[in-house]
């Protein structure tokens, strides 16, 4: 069965410094990889997603991510973080026509 | 583009009472909409899948009976929790995908149910 894990539970930055959000999953084929990041009380905004092509994609609000096949990752990362992105951010792993599986999800904090 | 809202935003009920919860697709046809729950600090976990003009897909656990759902048309999908008791205490969110795409579900910005 899929899964999704995120192993950081809390990450704390200062504001200007690089960030980068862990994600692995298992699945049994190749997968459509999401980010989705969530503010307190809101819902979900899709961030960046991959299906095929370029292993390097590029998101809303600077992010990109990385997928990469032998290390079943999909990794986000920002050069700058902004305290606009202190959030909730979660990855999802799902495929045509499935649904999706959304990892624990990680607290980012920004110092200011 | 690609919007979803939910109505309400939140809502206080009493114990045994029924609330009902809708998500519409405001700018695109969803053919298949999705209902997520959310506890605190916690991740998504999909309760059902809705299908317009077909019964939904419970997930393993979801008392169907419980929580209704209702796929009436392309840009709206009801769930009604019945008889809600305080475990049923909240975020609900709902997301939706456009037409016969299969690759990305849009969300809703979520309902906060609070069972006294």
């Amino acid at each position: 069965a899929q899964s999704v894990t995120q192993p950081d539970i809390h990450i704390t930055v200062s504001e200007g410094a690089s960030l980068e959000l862990r994600c692995n999953y298992s699945y049994g084929a190749t997968p459509y990889l999401f980010w989705y990041v969530q503010s307190p009380g809101q819902g979900l905004q899709l961030l960046l997603k991959y299906f095929s092509g370029d292993t390097l994609v590029q998101g809303i609000k600077g992010f990109e991510a990385e997928f990469k096949r032998s290390q079943s990752s999909f990794n986000l990362r920002k050069p700058s973080v902004h305290w606009s992105d202190a959030a909730e951010y979660f990855c999802a792993v799902g495929a045509s026509g499935q649904n999706f599986v959304f990892g624990p999800g990680t607290r980012l904090s920004v110092l200011p | 583009g690609a919007v979803v809202s939910q109505h309400p935003s939140w809502v206080i009920c009493k114990s045994g009472t029924s609330v009902k919860i809708e998500c519409r697709s405001l700018d695109f046809q969803a053919t298949t909409m999705f209902w997520y729950r959310q506890f605190p600090k916690q991740s998504l976990m999909l309760m059902a899948t809705s299908n317009e003009g077909s019964k939904a897909t419970y997930e393993q656990g979801v008392e169907k009976d419980k929580f209704l759902i209702n796929h009436a048309s392309l840009t709206l999908s009801t769930l009604t929790v019945t008889s809600a008791h305080p475990e049923d205490s909240s975020f609900y969110i709902c997301s939706a995908r456009p037409g016969q795409r299969t690759d990305t579900q849009y969300f809703g910005p979520g309902t906060r149910l609070t069972v006294l």
